[in-house]
């Protein structure tokens, strides 16, 4: 267990639908990022979330957004689902914004998203 | 954030010496070189980094070269667990926003066999 909660684990929707993902970061990090890997583009950054703020934006589609809580948790909401966004969906967490602390970023298990 | 460049795959013995090179030719003064890997599927790991000095922790150690254009990651002793690909990443020390994220490459399949 790394400490960074996804859930849920898996989640089949059909296109046109719209999904939130949840990321619960590691005790004490301020820091969350979203990255997608899809067979074919590897790991792919979405958006970094810092202390509720949005840090940096990656290559994140319009009809995706996300947002981060008082509480330092975060969700990713994807909407007018398509085929192309089935993927795994990881969330990672680091104490500072720039992931240099000791044990860098903290990935989550990942949320494997199926469109049909 | 410099590119880096490593082998697709490379196959090692259990019990031996895991020695994954990477290429970083245009790395700049203040870049740091980080390992990462992802077993099949689950999150990406982070193994170690450095800046110029060798690195050694629990996990591996992280060999760069005196001009820092390349940097290789030992697993003393693989098991069949450290199959994975293995993710040589650079990235700036003092970067600034969207430098703030990690960039993955295709990494190195690494697979330890019995």
């Amino acid at each position: 267990d790394s400490g960074v909660t996804q859930t849920p684990k898996h989640l089949i929707t059909a296109t046109g639908q719209r999904v939130t993902l949840r990321c619960s970061p590691r005790s004490g990090d301020l820091s969350v990022y979203w990255y997608q890997q899809s067979l074919d583009q590897g790991l792919q950054f979405l958006i970094q979330y810092y202390n509720g703020e949005e840090r940096a934006k990656g290559n994140i589609l319009e009809r995706f957004s996300a947002q981060q809580f008082p509480d330092l948790h975060s969700e990713l909401n994807l909407s007018s689902l398509e085929l192309g966004d089935s993927a795994l969906y990881f969330c990672a967490s680091s104490v500072d914004p720039e992931g240099r602390g000791l044990y860098g970023y903290t990935f989550g298990s990942g949320t494997r998203l199926t469109v049909v | 954030d410099a590119k880096t460049t490593q082998p697709t795959s490379m196959d090692c013995a259990e019990g031996r010496a895991a020695n994954l090179p990477c290429n970083h030719s245009t790395i700049s003064g203040n870049e740091y070189v980080y390992w990462y890997r992802q077993i099949h599927s689950q999150g990406p790991q982070y193994i170690i980094h450095g800046l110029k000095n060798n690195e050694t922790n629990e996990m591996a150690s992280l060999i760069i070269t005196e001009d820092r254009k390349s940097s290789t990651l030992i697993l003393p002793h693989a098991t069949l667990r450290d199959t994975a690909v293995y993710y040589c990443i650079v990235r700036g020390r003092n970067s600034g926003g969207s430098n703030y994220k990690l960039t993955f490459g295709k990494g190195t399949l690494l697979t330890v066999n019995p």
